[in-house]
């Protein structure tokens, strides 16, 4: 089965500063997805980029960039020029793909990160 | 992107009564799923709802406690059965088409029993 592991339960940052958050994963598949959902006290979940295990080059979206490093089944989101915003529970999840019936089409998710962003 | 609705968005009911929550995606998506979420934690997958047939549950979740529909492409429920206080909870509505990989979300359902 697979495994999401988020190490930070917690972080904080200075608006306008970077900040990483660390995801590992353990999978036996070649092929995946990976994501990060942004989860604010609104509790809507809310996909901030994803990736597809088969590309080798990071997947980016405006401030957020991951760091995917297959062969150690790492992903970690970096968020640059931090805002107030930002201010959310992180979480990472791996999807398998959907012809594969070992890991099916649902998300496995980490424990998540929050995340602080101070003024 | 598919937008997904939940109602009720929050419910405090009684012990022992059930609920049901609607889920209405405004596109034909061929994956739903129904999550849990306790406060402070991550989600935890309770069933996938199949389009004309019976879900498929996770381990420690069965069909009499969460009883789900998913009549057609668009629209699933999710009942929680005979409720106690230990189901207090966030229920997330989930979806997807699969051509993308990612899954969206509605915006939960906040249950609170007493």
């Amino acid at each position: 089965a697979q495994t999401v592991t988020q190490s930070q339960p917690e972080m904080s940052v200075q608006e306008a500063e970077t900040v990483t958050l660390s995801c590992t994963y353990d999978t036996s598949e070649s092929d995946y997805y990976l994501f990060w959902y942004k989860q604010p006290p609104s509790r809507q979940m809310i996909l901030v980029i994803r990736q597809e295990a088969y590309k080798q080059q990071n997947a980016t979206e405006n401030r957020f960039s991951v760091n995917f490093q297959k062969a150690a089944k790492s992903f970690s989101l970096k968020i640059s020029d931090s805002q107030l915003g930002d201010a959310a529970m992180y979480f990472c999840a791996y999807r398998g793909l959907l012809l594969r019936k070992s890991s099916g089409s649902r998300l496995t998710f980490g424990e998540g990160t929050q995340l602080t962003v101070n003024p | 992107s598919a937008v997904i609705s939940q109602k009720p968005s929050r419910d405090i009911c009684q012990r022992g009564t059930s609920l049901t929550i609607q889920c209405q995606v405004d596109s034909q998506v061929t994956m739903m799923f129904w999550y849990r979420q306790q406060p402070g934690q991550s989600l935890t997958l309770i069933a996938t709802a199949n389009q004309g047939s019976e879900a498929t549950y996770e381990s420690g979740f069965v069909i009499d406690k969460f009883p789900i529909s998913r009549p057609n492409l668009t629209f699933s429920t999710l009942t929680v059965s005979n409720m106690s206080p230990e189901d207090s909870s966030i229920y997330l509505c989930s979806a997807g088409t699969g051509r993308t990989g990612e899954l969206f979300f509605g915006e939960g359902s906040r249950l609170t029993v007493l």
